[in-house]
């Protein structure tokens, strides 16, 4: 089975530009969540998909973030436009059980803002 | 909401040695705690949770302890090896609904042989 699947593995782009991160979670996980660690910090909460609905949203640093699972399959994380703070590695993790429990995590998409 | 705050930031220890990681919550409704690590280069995984209605969970060589009168819980590994090196994160959420985890800051973890 396919775990959950991100990309890119790394992008480098330069303030103002924009970066579209894709996430693919396990097949028949409806909760999708995407989460971003700064060099050293946490591993912070952005927000929760279930299927195709946000469920919490409440992390989104700001408007320049848009998240988006169209069909509850994929989910797709735009920054636009990017700033130097949004460098960090944006982890998703999906899980299917409601409540908590296991959280399957994919690589990381590491951003880097020049 | 939520505060998890976990040290140390990084902890070296020799191969056979023991290790333990503390973490402590803010959050008097969350009762599952998991423990996720961390390989270089590769995904969190989740390695042991433990929930509130139990004060210790062991396996083989990994065990967890909850104090909820404390908010606190402690990862302890026994007879570390090489491949033991990594990040472990805390991480803790209420058990019931749509809740997330909120993680502590990560503990590097090197075992040297």
């Amino acid at each position: 089975e396919a775990g959950v699947t991100q990309f890119p593995s790394h992008s480098v782009i330069e303030k103002g530009q924009t970066v579209t991160l894709r996430c693919d979670p396990i097949s028949g996980h409806d909760n999708l969540y995407w989460y971003r660690r700064v060099m050293g910090k946490e591993i912070k909460f952005l927000l929760h998909f279930v299927k195709e609905s946000k469920q919490d949203e409440s992390g989104m640093p700001n408007n320049r973030f848009l998240a988006e699972r169209t069909g509850g399959t994929y989910s797709t994380l735009k920054v636009q436009p990017a700033e130097l703070e949004d460098s960090g590695v944006y982890f998703c993790a999906s899980s299917h059980a409601t409540g908590a429990g296991e959280l399957f995590f994919g690589e990381g998409s590491r951003l880097t803002v020049l | 909401g939520e505060n998890v705050e976990q040290h140390p930031s990084t902890l070296s220890v020799q191969e056979g040695d023991s290790a333990v990681i503390k973490c402590t919550y803010s959050d008097s409704a969350s009762n599952y705690f998991p423990w996720y690590k961390q390989e270089l280069g590769k995904r969190p995984q989740l390695i042991i949770d433990i929930r509130s209605n139990v004060g210790e969970k062991k396996d083989q060589r990994i065990a967890v302890t909850l104090n909820k009168t404390a908010k606190h819980f402690s990862l302890h590994i026994t007879e570390t090896q090489p491949e033991d090196s990594a990040v472990y994160f805390c991480a803790a959420s209420e058990n019931s609904g749509y809740s997330t985890l909120t993680f502590g800051k990560g503990t590097m973890l090197l075992v040297s042989p």
